[in-house]
């Protein structure tokens, strides 16, 4: 079926290292959205990505979309305590569906 | 504009009640999706409406669950005779068009007894 897998599935880091998602797809997909969910709370939309290739940055968030267009990835620099949640990717496989990915829980270490 | 609207924030039920959540999408969004997420999980997709259509249900079971969402009022998603593996968070999330953001709700925590 159509899905879209994401690694790590957790991710525990000292404040002020770098943390990155990645989010795989064994088929092309139209566009890949990313959002960020805190504990207990609910999904928050970060950036849509759409065109190959593209490169996407929003402070210390860093968002590409593969050439390819099967692949994604979410890097952060220097995390921060407020970074802490579940990092999501989601997709649109050529119909209205947006399709979720596994997520990546984020901790950090102060 | 008043962000997406979900109620009850919790919902208890005993097996074999009914369970009906609402979602109140935001002002000029006619497109509204359901998810179900259970603890330390992803978000599974259920069903995607426009007004007064269910557009994809492929994640819906076939059995006791069913959504609309009318011309007037909100969007309802309703489970009958739950059973205890229905316990989960259920989030709506509306757009004011396809391939664009979801505005998520706050969820609405169902509790099976």
């Amino acid at each position: 079926g159509q899905q879209v897998m994401q690694i790590p599935q957790y991710q525990h880091v000292q404040e002020g290292e770098d943390f990155t998602t990645y989010c795989n797809s064994s088929t092309t997909l139209s566009n890949i959205q990313w959002y960020k969910q805190r504990p207990g709370g609910h999904p928050v939309f970060l950036i849509q990505l759409v065109k190959s290739g593209e490169v996407k940055k929003q402070k210390r968030l860093t968002f590409q979309f593969g050439e390819a267009k099967k692949n994604s990835s979410l890097h952060i620099t220097a995390t921060q305590t407020t970074d802490v949640g579940t990092y999501f990717c989601a997709a649109n496989f050529g119909n209205e569906k947006l399709t979720f990915g596994t997520g990546t829980r984020l901790t950090i270490i102060p | 504009n008043a962000g997406v609207m979900q109620n009850p924030r919790h919902l208890v039920r005993r097996r074999g009640q009914e369970a009906r959540l609402r979602c109140s999408p935001m002002k000029g969004h006619s497109h509204v999706y359901w998810y179900r997420q259970l603890p330390e999980e992803g978000l599974k997709f259920m069903v995607y409406l426009q007004k007064e259509n269910i557009i994809d249900e492929s994640g819906m079971p076939k059995e006791r669950f069913s959504a609309e969402f009318p011309k007037e009022g909100p969007s309802i998603l309703r489970i009958q005779q739950v059973v205890r593996g229905d316990s989960a968070a259920y989030f709506c999330a509306s757009s004011p068009r396809v391939f664009y953001q979801l505005f998520f709700g706050s969820g609405t925590q169902l509790s099976v007894l």
